[in-house]
């Protein structure tokens, strides 16, 4: 299996553009989770589907980000307009069973973004 | 707020010994705790998973332990190797939310 994809692996734009992350999951996992890590703040859940379905956003920090998962093999995470703050690695994992986290979650390379 | 600590300074253990990372937690209870393991520029990969009513959990050198009462894990990596430097997350949850630590930077010296 070839794990869980990202793309792109590093991003760097200028602020006020348009970010798109993408995410293709274990084959077989119904559960896609997308993460922010950052020195000072940590891993910090964004949001999670089960079966495609967005079950809990409470993490995205505003209505810059927006999340979708149109099918079980891929999702994407966006932002616009993108701002320096927003700077950080976004890391997409993946679980069977999901939905709460207390299943093992197998994590993508992850994207580092930069914004200028 | 929910707060999860983590040895913020790097811990240097000599190769051979055993090493030993504390997770500390508040204002929360969680249900079950993990623990991951992740290299530079690579994401966090899954350890061990201990229950709330589960006292220690062994797999090969690595071991867990969960006291509720004084909402600390610890986990240890006996006979360490510096195949083991790595940073090491605890992720306490219960429900449906995950918090992860910020993480203990761990290297084994030889």
């Amino acid at each position: 299996d070839a794990g869980v994809i990202q793309s792109p692996r590093h991003e760097v734009t200028e602020m006020g553009q348009e970010v798109t992350l993408r995410c293709k999951p274990i084959s077989g996992h119904n559960s896609l989770f997308w993460y922010r890590q950052t020195m000072m703040r940590g891993l910090e859940l964004l949001i999670y589907f089960n079966n495609n379905v967005p079950i809990d956003d409470s993490g995205m920090p505003e209505d810059r980000f927006s999340a979708k998962m149109p099918n079980a093999s891929f999702s994407t995470l966006k932002i616009q307009p993108s701002e320096p703050r927003d700077s950080a690695v976004y890391f997409c994992a993946s679980s069977l069973m999901g939905g709460p986290p207390k299943d093992t979650q197998y994590f993508g390379p992850g994207t580092r973004l930069t914004v200028l | 707020s929910q707060k999860i600590e983590q040895n913020s300074e790097a811990l240097n253990i000599q190769e051979g010994k055993t090493a030993t990372l504390t997770c500390n937690y508040t204002n929360y209870s969680p249900a079950y705790l993990q623990w991951y393991r992740q290299d530079p520029g690579r994401g966090p990969v899954f350890l061990l998973l201990i229950r709330e009513n589960e006292k220690e959990k062994r797999k090969e050198r690595l071991k867990v332990t969960f006291d509720t009462t004084l909402k600390q894990s610890l986990f240890h990596i006996t006979a360490s190797q510096p195949a083991d430097s790595a940073t090491y997350l605890c992720a306490p949850n219960r429900d449906d939310k995950i918090i992860f630590g910020k993480g203990t930077r761990l290297h084994i010296l030889p």
